[in-house]
């Protein structure tokens, strides 16, 4: 069965930083992209960052560009999200997604979603 | 500019089906898209994915209750004899090439009566 669970979110002033993780499950972690989409409080879904199987290629929202930096380490098969300069507007819950595509295979869309790990950056 | 567009809400009775409607911006007709399901409280969760010619792969343990089709940029969700756990967001999800290239439709909002 496949599992991602979230971990690391919480109460956070703005300016500071956090780190989340993401372990995984019940696949062969290091064949697939990983990500990272959050969702503010009554909105909807919002891709934050992606990480290729290999670490070769990483991508992020504009709006965390500069200021999120996600990793992945296959031999613990858990993926992070380290969070800095945190912001008002970064307030979300937090979920990791595993891709559908294989290595070598590009990117397509999420076949599994963790519960998510909440986020909230207020003085 | 790869935009899928919702309705904000749909409603239907216990029992009966619904149709939910996920379009593609002009000129991305071709593209296939995912459907995912979000109860109250709870994470995603995937249905399935949607193909142009109205083909689909439905994820672990889906209901045959939940299927798709497509008509040209349109891409479709129908849910057949509706439960109440079926009260929920839909949301649309498309992809690119690159790893940047992931746009989600802005979710519906299902009431069951």
């Amino acid at each position: 069965e496949v599992q991602l669970v979230e971990s690391g979110g919480g109460l956070v002033q703005p300016g500071r930083s956090l780190r989340l993780s993401c372990a995984a499950s019940g696949f062969t972690f290091d064949d697939y992209a990983m990500h990272w989409v959050r969702q503010a409080p009554g909105k909807g879904l919002e891709w934050v960052s992606g990480i290729s199987w290999n670490s070769g290629s990483i991508g992020y929202a504009d709006s965390v560009k500069g200021r999120f930096t996600i990793s992945r380490d296959n031999a613990k098969n858990s993926l992070y999200l380290q969070m800095n300069s945190l912001r008002a507007e970064d307030t979300a819950l937090y979920y990791c997604a595993k891709d559908t595509a294989r290595k070598y295979s590009g990117y397509e869309h999420y076949d599994y979603w963790g519960q998510g790990t909440l986020v909230t950056v207020s003085s | 500019q790869l935009v899928l567009t919702q309705s904000p809400s749909a409603s239907a009775s216990l029992g009966a089906s619904v149709k939910l409607t996920c379009t593609l911006s002009s000129g991305h007709s071709s593209y296939a898209i995912a459907w995912h399901q979000q109860q109250p409280e709870k994470g995603p969760r995937y249905l399935m994915k949607l193909n142009s010619d109205g083909s689909h792969s439905k994820g672990d343990g889906i209901p045959d209750r939940f299927s798709g089709s497509s008509s040209g940029a349109e891409r479709y969700l129908t849910i057949s004899s509706l439960q109440s756990e079926d009260e929920a967001d839909y949301y649309c999800q498309t992809w690119g090439t690159g790893i940047r290239d992931v746009v989600f439709g802005g979710g519906t909002k299902l009431t069951v009566l």
